[in-house]
This record gives C-alpha cells, structure tokens and sequence, in this order.
C-alpha cells in the first residue's frame, strides 16, 4: 500500500515562494503527480516526476527523491488565484491506480 | 477537445436507495479511474478500468460496483446507500500504454457528481 503525507495548510503573501512537502511509503513506485484543486472543482494535472531531480514548468517547479520517499512542488511570485488545494498522488509499480495525499490548503494573502 | 463529462452533477438519494453514476472519457481514452473524495478522508481509488475489464479496486465494501462499455463510457454503482457515502465522486481518464501500466500520462479528472444520502 502507500502512506503519503503532506502539510495540511500552508499561507503565504502575494508574490512570495511556497514549498509543500511530500513523503511517501510505497510498496513500488512508478511516479509521482501534484494536483491542483479549487473549491468545488475537479483536480488538474500540475506535474509528473519519475526520475530524481527538478521539473520546472513556469512558476510552478516539482522535484523528487526517490531513495527518500520525498517530493516538493515550489510555487513561485504567488497570486491569490493559487489559493487552492494541491494533491501529491503517486502511482504503484504495474499499478493503475493513484493514491493520493490529504492535500494542502495554501492561501495566498495580499 | 472535450474534457471528461460526469452525470449527473448533483443528486441527493435517501439511505437504502441505490445510484448510478455516468463517466464519459476523452475521446481516445480507454483507461477510466473512479474516486471518492471526502473532506475527512480526502481522494480514495474505487476501481479502474481498462477495455471493459476491471484492474484495480480500492478498498470499498462490494455495494460499490462499476463497468466499463466498448466505447469505454463508465457506470459506477452503489447500493443500498448509507449516509456515510455522501461525497464527491470522480472520474478520471487517461491514455495508458496498451496492456502494461501508465507512464507518465496523466490523469484528467471530470468535475465530478455531489452525491448526497439522507
């Protein structure tokens, strides 16, 4: 099975740098995605990481250690329209499905 | 092109009735994933499925049932409901390679059904 934790709330001001915190205790692996959920809307895909190392995609950067069971998503110059709720999830080896983490809860104050 | 689309949005259904859920995936996708999302409990996998066949189920009680038609449309099903399933149930379609596990496609979730048991 998986274990996957993650802060539960996170604030921070506009134009600042979060980082939300991942671990995970799996049986396998075969990567890990971050979400992003607004109230009352469906999750969307953010990124993926499988190998180790930094994936950056705009203001948004993902990183993954494997031999630590610990991934990060770094969100840069903040903006209030990224208060939401961001999933770590990871995918079991010869798995098909996703376990997800509770999820954080960031707030972005002006 | 267009997303995946759940029906209904909404439902509210009284304890012992049951329910079916519709997913429709992207065009394309064959491989469709349902959730269940709680605020206590947060995402949880139901079942997965892949060209009408189920490859992976979750941890729920066998009132939860699901299928999979040729044109890869899902139904999800719950009987006699308990005011415990009351949630946010999602679909989520992906694009995985033939016969083995996903690599890195990910998953595109529908906006999901609010179902209510009172």
């Amino acid at each position: 099975g998986q274990n996957i934790d993650q802060p539960t709330e996170m604030t921070a001001t506009e134009g600042a740098i979060v980082q939300i915190n991942c671990t995970y205790q799996t049986s396998g692996f075969n990567g890990l995605f971050w979400y992003q959920q607004h109230a009352g809307e469906a999750p969307t895909f953010l990124s993926y990481n499988v190998l180790d190392g930094l994936e950056e995609k705009g203001r948004f950067s993902s990183f993954l250690s494997r031999s630590k069971g610990y991934s990060y998503l770094l969100l840069k110059e903040l903006q209030m329209k990224d208060s939401a709720s961001y999933l770590c999830a990871v995918r079991g080896y010869n798995d098909y499905k996703l376990s997800f983490g509770a999820g954080t809860t960031v707030t972005v104050r002006a | 092109k267009a997303g995946v689309t759940q029906t209904p949005r909404y439902l509210i259904k009284t304890r012992g009735q049951q329910v079916t859920l519709s997913c429709s995936p992207i065009s394309g996708h064959r491989s469709v994933s349902w959730y269940q999302q709680t605020p206590g409990q947060g995402l949880q996998f139901l079942f997965e499925y892949f060209s009408e066949t189920q490859r992976n189920k979750g941890n729920f009680p066998g009132r939860f049932s699901g299928r999979q038609f040729s044109n890869s449309r899902s139904e999800m099903n719950v009987s006699t409901l308990e005011l415990g399933d009351s949630a946010l149930y999602l679909c989520a379609s992906s694009l995985p390679r033939e016969g083995g596990p996903m690599s890195n496609t990910e998953a595109f979730f529908g906006q999901g059904t609010r179902l209510t048991v009172v």
